[in-house]
């Protein structure tokens, strides 16, 4: 299985200071058509999981543009640029490139 | 309104079947593929399983530590989908969510979740 590793576990930041969270995958995640099956998502506390990135870098339906994702390969970073109260939770990565999908760890974003 | 709700979860003894359903409405259920995870009391998600389109020939992937005793189904004429659980462990405890996926289990549309509480 494609072993799937966030960096940090914890992330602790001040409101309006930027983020980020690193992903790096055992195994490369570029499909056949050229494309990073990599997925980022944020799960709030008491809620399900919703999606913010897909593809690596592209924005899900309704989620704010301070929200960027990025990389290839093997290493994909997800950085938020001002950080909001409402984005504590913890957010995972996940690979949807091989079977079975994996997730990260998760990385707790708390405020300090 | 794009909506998506599991049912089916409870108390249930190790060794015994469960069957857990997703009801979807608000979009063309027929057009999408649904994908099964869960999630066991305070740990991080796992994906456990994944039914393509009938476009894409209904195909269903499984995780290791289901395969063989899970089955996923779907019913496009009442925009269901369907996890048989066979065979249920103590740690298959957690709950479950099901999705729609949009391109490889990039799940957009989730479910709050039933709890399934593998236990004797």
């Amino acid at each position: 299985d494609t072993v799937m590793t966030q960096s940090p576990v914890s992330l602790p930041v001040t409101p309006g200071e930027p983020a980020s969270i690193s992903c790096r995958s055992s195994q490369s995640l570029l499909y056949n058509n050229g494309a990073n099956y990599l997925d980022w998502y944020v799960q709030k506390p008491g809620q399900s999981p919703q999606l913010l990135i897909y593809l690596t870098s592209i924005r899900a339906s309704g989620v704010p543009d301070r929200f960027s994702g990025s990389g290839s390969g093997t290493d994909f970073t997800l950085e938020i640029s001002r950080v909001e109260a409402e984005d504590v939770g913890v957010y995972y990565c996940m690979q949807g490139t091989h079977i079975p999908r994996t997730f990260g760890q998760g990385t707790r974003l708390h405020i300090k | 309104e794009v909506k998506v709700v599991e049912s089916g979860g409870g108390l249930i003894q190790p060794g015994r079947s469960l069957r857990l359903s997703c009801i979807t409405s608000g979009f063309t259920f027929r057009d999408y593929a649904m994908t099964w995870f869960r999630q066991a009391p305070g740990k991080g998600l796992e994906w456990i399983s994944h039914i393509s389109s009938k476009d894409y020939g209904e195909a269903k992937e499984y995780a290791t530590s289901v395969k063989g005793r899970f089955t996923v189904s779907r019913d496009d004429s009442k925009s269901i989908t369907y996890l048989q659980m066979n065979n249920l462990k103590s740690e298959d405890t957690a709950v479950y969510f099901c999705a729609r996926s949009i391109d490889r289990d990039s799940a957009d549309y989730w479910g709050q979740g039933t709890l399934v509480s593998v236990s004797s």
